[in-house]
């Protein structure tokens, strides 16, 4: 299976800051990676997929990058309804695995 | 709108069995796959299964394999997992999904609300 390790697991930032999260896969899944956003007690949302796509809805302040082994998800100005939790998964086989989460909260 | 309702979740003894059910509307449901993602209480997320749009082809994670059975009936629109031989890892928030094409190995672009199952004696 492949495994997903995110970085870092938590993060304090402020309303307006720039937040990078990073993804790194055991090994090439090309750029078969996903992002999605959970808030506490909802379901997760997809934000961006293929790595730099960013799903129909989502602001343009959400974007991501890489292919290969390294990803990045960056939120270029925080927002107050972007606290939440960030999760990273692999397409590119099964069984498909998650990252396991950074959460960002209020500094 | 794309509609995804699950049911079923319960307290259920170690051992026990269950059928959760996913309720699809707001979309043509024999066109896409669909996925089950569960949670356990304060962890992260885990891909259970996975299958296709006419049901041909059924993915599991190793955790469920041999369990789990994932299956569709595309006339009434509804995604089920039936769950064998539950353990008290089991226990988790169970959300259906559905995938953006026909392939079952691809992202997940809707969520349900997800329904929860406890193991436990």
């Amino acid at each position: 299976d492949i495994q997903m390790t995110q970085s870092p697991s938590s993060l304090s930032a402020s309303v307006g800051d720039r937040v990078t999260i990073t993804c790194r896969a055991s090994r090439s899944i090309n750029s078969y990676l996903n992002w999605y956003q959970q808030k506490p007690g909802k379901a997760p949302k997809l934000l961006i997929y293929a790595a730099s796509s960013l799903q129909s809805g989502v602001p343009s302040r959400f974007s991501g990058s890489g292919s290969g082994t390294d990803f990045t998800l960056t939120i270029s100005i925080l927002q107050p309804e972007d606290f939440a939790t960030y999760y990273c998964q692999q397409s590119y086989n099964t069984p498909l695995t998650f990252g396991g989460g950074t959460k960002v909260e209020m500094k | 709108e794309v509609q995804l309702l699950e049911s079923g979740g319960d307290w259920v003894q170690p051992g026990g069995s269950l059928r959760l059910s996913c309720a699809a509307s707001g979309f043509s449901f024999s066109n896409y796959a669909m996925t089950w993602v569960r949670q356990a209480p304060g962890k992260g997320l885990e891909w259970v299964s996975a299958i296709s749009g006419r049901g041909g082809s059924t993915y599991y994670a190793d955790s469920v394999k041999g369990r789990f059975t994932i299956s569709r009936d595309n006339s009434r629109d509804t995604l089920y997992l039936q769950m064998n031989s539950l353990r008290a890892e089991d226990t988790a928030v169970y959300y259906c999904a559905k995938g953006p094409f026909y392939d079952a190995s691809a992202y997940s672009d809707y969520w349900g609300q997800g329904t929860l199952v406890t193991v436990s004696s």
